[in-house]
Protein backbone atom coordinates (compact mmCIF):
# COMPACT_ATOMS: atom_id res chain seq x y z
CA UNK A 1 0.00 0.00 0.00
CA UNK A 2 1.69 3.54 -1.54
CA UNK A 3 1.10 5.98 1.10
CA UNK A 4 3.14 8.27 -0.98
CA UNK A 5 2.83 8.57 -4.56
CA UNK A 6 4.42 10.05 -7.32
CA UNK A 7 2.54 9.52 -10.94
CA UNK A 8 4.97 10.87 -12.96
CA UNK A 9 8.32 8.53 -12.89
CA UNK A 10 10.28 10.99 -15.12
CA UNK A 11 9.68 14.39 -16.45
CA UNK A 12 11.94 16.52 -19.13
CA UNK A 13 11.93 20.70 -19.04
CA UNK A 14 14.27 22.92 -20.68
CA UNK A 15 16.84 25.41 -18.99
CA UNK A 16 15.16 28.35 -17.61
CA UNK A 17 11.69 26.80 -17.73
CA UNK A 18 9.44 25.99 -14.74
CA UNK A 19 9.91 22.38 -13.97
CA UNK A 20 6.67 20.86 -11.42
CA UNK A 21 7.19 18.00 -9.76
CA UNK A 22 3.96 16.04 -8.38
CA UNK A 23 2.85 14.20 -5.07
CA UNK A 24 -0.43 12.93 -3.57
CA UNK A 25 -0.78 10.85 -0.77
CA UNK A 26 -3.38 8.65 0.73
CA UNK A 27 -2.97 9.27 4.77
CA UNK A 28 -4.83 12.39 6.45
CA UNK A 29 -2.96 12.15 9.21
CA UNK A 30 0.49 13.13 7.75
CA UNK A 31 0.91 16.70 8.93
CA UNK A 32 4.80 17.27 7.53
CA UNK A 33 5.80 16.91 4.08
CA UNK A 34 9.74 16.89 2.87
CA UNK A 35 11.55 16.85 -0.62
CA UNK A 36 14.37 14.89 -1.19
CA UNK A 37 16.71 15.36 -4.30
CA UNK A 38 19.05 12.33 -5.32
CA UNK A 39 22.23 12.37 -7.78
CA UNK A 40 23.54 8.95 -9.37
CA UNK A 41 25.77 7.05 -6.97
CA UNK A 42 25.32 9.10 -3.86
CA UNK A 43 22.07 8.93 -1.38
CA UNK A 44 19.25 11.74 -1.21
CA UNK A 45 19.85 15.00 -0.05
CA UNK A 46 16.98 17.16 1.65
CA UNK A 47 16.05 20.09 -0.29
CA UNK A 48 12.34 21.55 1.32
CA UNK A 49 9.97 20.84 3.69
CA UNK A 50 6.05 22.60 4.35
CA UNK A 51 4.22 21.51 7.67
CA UNK A 52 0.43 21.23 6.93
CA UNK A 53 -0.23 24.63 8.93
CA UNK A 54 1.03 26.48 5.96
CA UNK A 55 0.37 26.19 2.19
CA UNK A 56 3.38 27.39 0.70
CA UNK A 57 7.21 27.22 1.36
CA UNK A 58 9.62 29.56 -0.87
CA UNK A 59 13.64 28.91 -0.66
CA UNK A 60 15.09 30.07 -3.71
CA UNK A 61 13.78 28.69 -7.01
CA UNK A 62 12.39 26.17 -5.03
CA UNK A 63 8.86 26.25 -3.66
CA UNK A 64 6.71 23.43 -2.35
CA UNK A 65 2.77 23.90 -2.46
CA UNK A 66 0.45 21.98 -0.35
CA UNK A 67 -3.16 21.18 -0.88
CA UNK A 68 -4.93 19.17 2.00
CA UNK A 69 -8.15 18.80 0.62
CA UNK A 70 -6.90 17.03 -2.03
CA UNK A 71 -3.59 15.47 -0.50
CA UNK A 72 -1.61 16.96 -2.74
CA UNK A 73 1.77 18.38 -3.22
CA UNK A 74 3.75 20.39 -5.28
CA UNK A 75 7.95 21.22 -6.12
CA UNK A 76 8.29 24.04 -8.54
CA UNK A 77 11.48 24.76 -9.73
CA UNK A 78 11.73 28.20 -11.80
CA UNK A 79 14.31 28.58 -13.37
CA UNK A 80 15.10 25.53 -13.89
CA UNK A 81 19.21 24.18 -14.35
CA UNK A 82 20.97 21.39 -15.78
CA UNK A 83 22.39 20.89 -11.91
CA UNK A 84 18.76 20.47 -11.20
CA UNK A 85 18.76 16.92 -13.31
CA UNK A 86 18.37 14.07 -10.70
CA UNK A 87 15.76 11.94 -9.25
CA UNK A 88 12.96 13.79 -6.81
CA UNK A 89 11.84 11.95 -3.47
CA UNK A 90 8.01 13.06 -1.87
CA UNK A 91 8.41 11.98 1.73
CA UNK A 92 5.78 12.46 4.14
CA UNK A 93 5.03 11.61 8.12
CA UNK A 94 3.26 12.83 11.42
CA UNK A 95 5.06 15.53 14.25
CA UNK A 96 4.52 12.27 16.77
CA UNK A 97 5.84 9.60 14.79
CA UNK A 98 9.47 8.99 13.70
CA UNK A 99 9.07 7.21 10.34
CA UNK A 100 9.25 9.24 6.79
CA UNK A 101 7.98 7.68 4.37
CA UNK A 102 8.70 7.83 1.05
CA UNK A 103 7.12 7.87 -2.91
CA UNK A 104 8.48 6.25 -5.90
CA UNK A 105 10.90 9.37 -7.25
CA UNK A 106 10.29 11.23 -10.31
CA UNK A 107 13.22 11.48 -12.86
CA UNK A 108 13.82 15.12 -14.00
CA UNK A 109 15.63 16.09 -16.62
CA UNK A 110 16.33 19.67 -17.69
CA UNK A 111 18.21 19.87 -21.14
CA UNK A 112 19.77 22.98 -22.82
CA UNK B 1 31.80 16.13 9.42
CA UNK B 2 32.30 12.74 7.77
CA UNK B 3 28.22 12.45 7.14
CA UNK B 4 26.52 8.69 6.94
CA UNK B 5 29.18 6.34 5.87
CA UNK B 6 28.06 2.85 4.53
CA UNK B 7 30.19 0.15 3.21
CA UNK B 8 30.96 -1.89 1.09
CA UNK B 9 29.75 0.60 -1.64
CA UNK B 10 29.04 -2.66 -3.73
CA UNK B 11 28.27 -6.34 -3.20
CA UNK B 12 27.92 -8.82 -5.60
CA UNK B 13 26.87 -12.30 -3.68
CA UNK B 14 25.47 -15.74 -5.23
CA UNK B 15 21.65 -17.10 -3.74
CA UNK B 16 22.03 -18.15 -0.35
CA UNK B 17 25.02 -16.24 0.71
CA UNK B 18 24.98 -14.31 4.01
CA UNK B 19 25.23 -10.51 3.46
CA UNK B 20 26.40 -7.93 5.99
CA UNK B 21 25.61 -3.94 5.54
CA UNK B 22 27.53 -1.77 7.46
CA UNK B 23 26.59 1.86 8.48
CA UNK B 24 28.43 4.61 10.67
CA UNK B 25 25.86 7.45 11.47
CA UNK B 26 26.47 10.97 12.10
CA UNK B 27 27.92 11.49 15.55
CA UNK B 28 25.58 13.11 17.82
CA UNK B 29 22.44 11.84 15.96
CA UNK B 30 20.30 9.44 17.84
CA UNK B 31 18.00 8.14 15.66
CA UNK B 32 19.42 5.43 12.72
CA UNK B 33 17.31 4.12 9.49
CA UNK B 34 17.44 1.91 6.88
CA UNK B 35 15.76 2.46 3.92
CA UNK B 36 15.73 0.14 1.05
CA UNK B 37 15.50 1.89 -3.06
CA UNK B 38 13.77 -0.38 -5.44
CA UNK B 39 11.88 1.01 -9.06
CA UNK B 40 8.49 -0.09 -8.14
CA UNK B 41 8.37 0.95 -4.86
CA UNK B 42 11.03 3.79 -3.88
CA UNK B 43 12.71 4.19 -0.76
CA UNK B 44 11.13 1.46 1.90
CA UNK B 45 11.58 2.05 5.13
CA UNK B 46 13.04 -1.19 6.66
CA UNK B 47 14.00 -0.77 10.52
CA UNK B 48 14.75 2.47 12.79
CA UNK B 49 16.79 2.68 15.72
CA UNK B 50 16.38 5.32 18.72
CA UNK B 51 19.63 5.56 21.00
CA UNK B 52 20.45 2.21 19.74
CA UNK B 53 17.17 0.22 20.55
CA UNK B 54 15.09 -0.66 17.58
CA UNK B 55 11.85 1.52 17.70
CA UNK B 56 10.04 -0.21 14.25
CA UNK B 57 10.98 -3.16 12.26
CA UNK B 58 8.24 -3.63 10.00
CA UNK B 59 9.45 -2.83 7.02
CA UNK B 60 11.71 -5.70 7.11
CA UNK B 61 10.54 -8.04 4.64
CA UNK B 62 10.68 -11.13 6.10
CA UNK B 63 12.77 -12.99 9.00
CA UNK B 64 15.99 -13.40 6.52
CA UNK B 65 16.37 -9.62 7.13
CA UNK B 66 17.72 -8.76 10.70
CA UNK B 67 19.63 -5.49 11.87
CA UNK B 68 21.73 -4.14 15.11
CA UNK B 69 22.82 -1.18 16.80
CA UNK B 70 25.41 -2.31 18.99
CA UNK B 71 26.51 1.49 20.08
CA UNK B 72 25.88 5.18 18.38
CA UNK B 73 28.60 4.63 16.31
CA UNK B 74 27.91 1.42 14.18
CA UNK B 75 24.61 -0.45 12.74
CA UNK B 76 24.41 -3.29 10.65
CA UNK B 77 21.69 -5.10 8.39
CA UNK B 78 21.94 -8.57 7.54
CA UNK B 79 20.60 -10.87 4.71
CA UNK B 80 20.82 -14.41 5.64
CA UNK B 81 20.11 -16.45 3.22
CA UNK B 82 19.91 -13.86 0.27
CA UNK B 83 17.88 -13.98 -2.82
CA UNK B 84 17.87 -12.73 -6.20
CA UNK B 85 14.86 -10.17 -5.50
CA UNK B 86 16.95 -8.94 -2.57
CA UNK B 87 19.00 -6.96 -5.62
CA UNK B 88 18.34 -3.21 -4.30
CA UNK B 89 20.28 -0.08 -3.39
CA UNK B 90 20.58 -0.13 0.62
CA UNK B 91 20.89 3.06 2.42
CA UNK B 92 21.46 4.07 5.89
CA UNK B 93 20.22 7.41 6.86
CA UNK B 94 20.70 9.27 10.88
CA UNK B 95 18.91 12.13 11.81
CA UNK B 96 19.10 14.27 15.19
CA UNK B 97 15.27 14.15 15.69
CA UNK B 98 12.77 11.72 13.87
CA UNK B 99 11.43 13.64 11.95
CA UNK B 100 14.02 16.35 10.82
CA UNK B 101 15.85 15.97 7.65
CA UNK B 102 17.36 12.73 7.68
CA UNK B 103 20.87 12.25 6.36
CA UNK B 104 21.41 9.52 3.51
CA UNK B 105 24.52 7.21 3.12
CA UNK B 106 25.84 6.84 -0.35
CA UNK B 107 24.45 3.83 -0.14
CA UNK B 108 25.21 -0.03 -0.96
CA UNK B 109 23.81 -1.60 -4.42
CA UNK B 110 23.66 -4.88 -3.67
CA UNK B 111 23.70 -7.74 -6.21
CA UNK B 112 22.41 -11.05 -4.96
CA UNK B 113 22.74 -13.70 -8.41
Amino acid sequence: DQQVKQNSPSLSVQEGRISILNCDYTNSMFDYFLWYKKYPAEGPTFLISISSIKDKNEDGRFTVFLNKSAKHLSLHIVPSQPGDSAVYFCAATRYNTDKLIFGTGTRLQVFP
Amino acid sequence: DAGVIQSPRHEVTEMGQEVTLRCKPISGHDYLFWYRQTMMRGLELLIYFNNNVPIDDSGMPEDRFSAKMPNASFSTLKIQPSEPRDSAVYFCASSSLGYSPLHFGNGTRLTVT
